[in-house]
């Protein structure tokens, strides 16, 4: 069974860079799939962050895209986010989840996800 | 690239049918034959429920089904249960590598 666990710092000040690792158990990152984080603000709706091959090839929601780093460590079966210059806008649960590629909007397995608050 | 529209609830009686919409444009929904709907129940993460319009994970009770026409994407969910009271959201392929979602459906199961 596919299992992914975000983990990192629950808050961030402002302007400050906000760091997430998803580790992933029960299949290999490099075997294939796209490898994905969203977010979602206390309250409101689901946001695509961006998506991560294993060769290390990204995509990215152009709203973010400027602020957004997205790697991974096939050694570690991990994968983080880095989210540069933070304001209270970012306060959200972030999840990451396994897609099936980087065009079909399907994302089968998902972290419990996490909650990232940003203070001023 | 904006958020897909739907509505903000729907509800329907233990029993009944109900249908929620996400619309988008050409360059999404309207374009791509790659959208996915998602369950999402209080402090928990979404689960996939349908993807590529109408295909169900396995798991996923028959009472979901998709459709899409034109720029707007439907999930009907039949025979309505308790347990089918949650937020649902679209999702679809919008171009270029990138991914939109819906601002999300409460449904209430009166």
């Amino acid at each position: 069974q596919v299992h992914l666990q975000e983990s990192g710092p629950g808050l961030v000040k402002a302007s400050e860079t906000l760091s997430l690792i998803c580790t992933v158990s029960g299949y290999s990152i490099s075997s294939g799939y796209y490898w994905g984080w969203m977010r979602q603000p206390p309250g409101k709706g689901l946001e695509w962050i961006g998506n991560l091959y294993h060769t290390g090839v990204t995509y990215c929601n152009p709203s973010l895209k400027s602020r957004v780093t997205i790697s991974v460590d096939t050694s570690k079966n991990q994968f983080s986010l880095k989210l540069s210059s933070v304001t209270a806008a970012d306060t959200a649960v972030y999840y990451c989840a396994r897609v099936t590629a980087a065009y079909t909007a399907q994302f089968d397995y998902w972290g419990q996800g996490t909650l990232v608050s940003v203070s001023s | 690239q904006s958020a897909l529209t739907q509505p903000p609830s729907a509800s329907g009686s233990p029993g009944q049918s109900v249908t929620i919409s996400c619309t988008g444009t050409s360059s999404d929904v309207g374009g791509y034959n790659y959208v996915s709907w998602y369950q999402q129940h209080p402090g928990k993460a979404p689960k996939l429920m349908i993807y590529e319009v109408t295909k169900r994970p396995s798991g996923v009770p028959d009472r979901f089904s998709g459709s899409k026409s034109g720029y707007s994407a439907s999930l009907t969910v039949s025979g309505l249960q308790a347990e089918d009271e949650a937020d649902y959201y679209c999702s679809s392929y919008a171009g270029d590598y990138t991914l939109v979602f819906g601002g999300g459906t409460k449904l209430t199961v009166l």
